[in-house]
């Protein structure tokens, strides 16, 4: 079956320390995609990516960066962790093939103390 | 500027009533639209979706309906049990664009 899995799926960073959250997915996607999830906001998209080698800003990018150096895999780097980027960050993968649906992850929650 | 809206916030029903969750947009563009329902601990999942060439979609006990001149969207979960009892999202699609806005979602109690 097809899947997203996120790693690590916990995390405690220190501010100011560097961050990096990966995923991967067997679904033969093009299409990526990184979100936070906070109360009272719901999911808002920091970075997404059309295929391997490729990243685009989404709603909130300010603080984070991406790289996607393979159809499997696309990662958040976090270059300065700062408290306020506590939250859970969903992975998500996608296709127009596939009617725009798209298949997220389980999470990982990030703490930056 | 929230683009997709979602109410309300928090939604109580008893078990066996039929739960409605409402959803609007702004954007013209969009034509895709997505529910998904997420459980704590566990990232969203697809449910059921409808593109705006149609004004009804159902699957299971659960329904969405569409309007398009008003731009609002409302999804009906029949005859819910306590196991529906989830956050859930809106979210929208459209002009070419491969990208999602999810509303803020609707925390759902079945009370039994």
């Amino acid at each position: 079956e097809a899947a997203v899995t996120q790693s690590p799926r916990n995390k405690v960073a220190v501010t100011g320390g560097k961050v990096t959250l990966s995923c991967n997915q067997t679904n033969n996607h093009n299409n990526m995609y990184w979100y936070r999830q906070d109360t009272g906001h719901g999911l808002r998209l920091i970075h997404y990516s059309y295929g391997a080698g490729s990243t685009e800003k989404g709603d909130i990018p300010d603080g984070y960066k991406a790289s996607r150096p393979s159809q499997e895999n696309f990662s958040l780097i976090l270059e300065l962790a700062t408290p306020s980027q506590t939250s859970v960050y969903f992975c998500a993968s996608g296709d127009r093939d596939w009617g725009y649906e798209q298949y997220f992850g389980p999470g990982t929650r990030l703490t930056v103390l | 500027q929230q683009q997709v809206r979602q109410s309300p916030q928090s939604l109580t029903v008893w078990e066996g009533e039929t739960a409605i969750l409402n959803c609007s947009y702004e954007n013209s563009a969009f034509d895709y639209f997505p529910w998904y329902q997420q459980f704590p601990g566990e990232g969203p999942a697809l449910l059921i979706a409808i593109r705006s060439v149609s004004d009804k979609k159902e699957d299971g006990g659960f329904t969405i309906f569409f309007n398009k001149r008003e731009k609002n969207l409302s999804l009906h979960i029949k005859d819910s049990q306590p196991g529906d009892s989830a956050t859930y999202f809106c979210a929208a699609s459209g002009g070419g664009a491969d990208r999602l806005t999810f509303g803020k979602g609707t925390q759902l109690i079945i009370q039994p």
